[in-house]
């Protein structure tokens, strides 16, 4: 079924651990985004990838890298996890130029 | 910009009953909008979409209307069922590619 993955479903982190959560995608899209959902804020923008080899920074950046070598992947890292990161964290791809999102089911991360 | 709030705004309906679920929207020069359906567990899942120069825009059992005058979407559910329970979210594009997504509403309802 064509989509988005991502892994691990949740984790515990201790805090100062570094911590890579996976998104892979299938359906070549060219565009693709994390998102941070707290309760009472919504969905934040983390980091957005334009096309492979390009990212960018959205509303929420700081303490979280991504790299985008190629188009299915968009790894997200926290290279030192705070308790602040507590989240739970969506990727999402779109085509460029597509309309919306295709979402995948998240990450539950607690930063202990 | 988005209101922070400590809870879900919660429209409780009764089953069968149109719902309607509100939303405001930030940026005059946004041109296209978005409603999201979010159940528990599960990301967000696109309902339907609507470009600034249309007021309303139909698709199955759902409505979308904008009112661009005081930047206002709504969301009209039809005959709402148990399997419409679940959070939805209005977003506006704010930029290529980018979305600004609202706190969402929690829809729940009733036998």
């Amino acid at each position: 079924i064509a989509g988005i993955t991502q892994a691990p479903t949740s984790q515990i982190l201790a805090a100062g651990r570094r911590m890579t959560l996976r998104c892979t995608q299938d359906m070549r899209h060219n565009a693709m985004y994390w998102y941070r959902q707290d309760l009472g804020l919504g969905l934040r923008l983390i980091h957005y990838s334009n096309t492979a080899g390009t990212t960018g920074k959205g509303e929420v950046p700081d303490g979280y890298s991504v790299s985008r070598a190629n188009t299915d992947d968009f790894p997200l890292t926290l290279a030192s996890a705070v308790p602040s990161q507590t989240s739970v964290y969506f990727c999402a791809s779109s085509e460029q130029g597509g309309v919306g999102y295709t979402f995948g089911s998240g990450t539950r991360l607690t930063v202990v | 910009g988005e209101s922070v709030g400590l809870h879900l705004p919660t429209l409780s309906v009764q089953e069968g009953d149109n719902s309607i679920i509100n939303c405001a929207y930030s940026n005059s020069a946004s041109d296209y909008f978005i409603w999201y359906k979010q159940e528990s567990g599960k990301g967000p899942q696109f309902i339907i979409d609507i470009r600034s120069n249309m007021d309303k825009r139909q698709g199955q059992r759902v409505t979308v209307l904008l009112n661009k005058t005081v930047k206002h979407l709504s969301l009209q559910i039809a005959a709402t069922q148990p399997g419409d329970s679940a959070v939805y979210f209005c977003a506006e594009n704010k930029g290529t590619y980018k979305y600004i997504f609202g706190t969402g509403t929690r829809l729940k309802v009733l036998a």
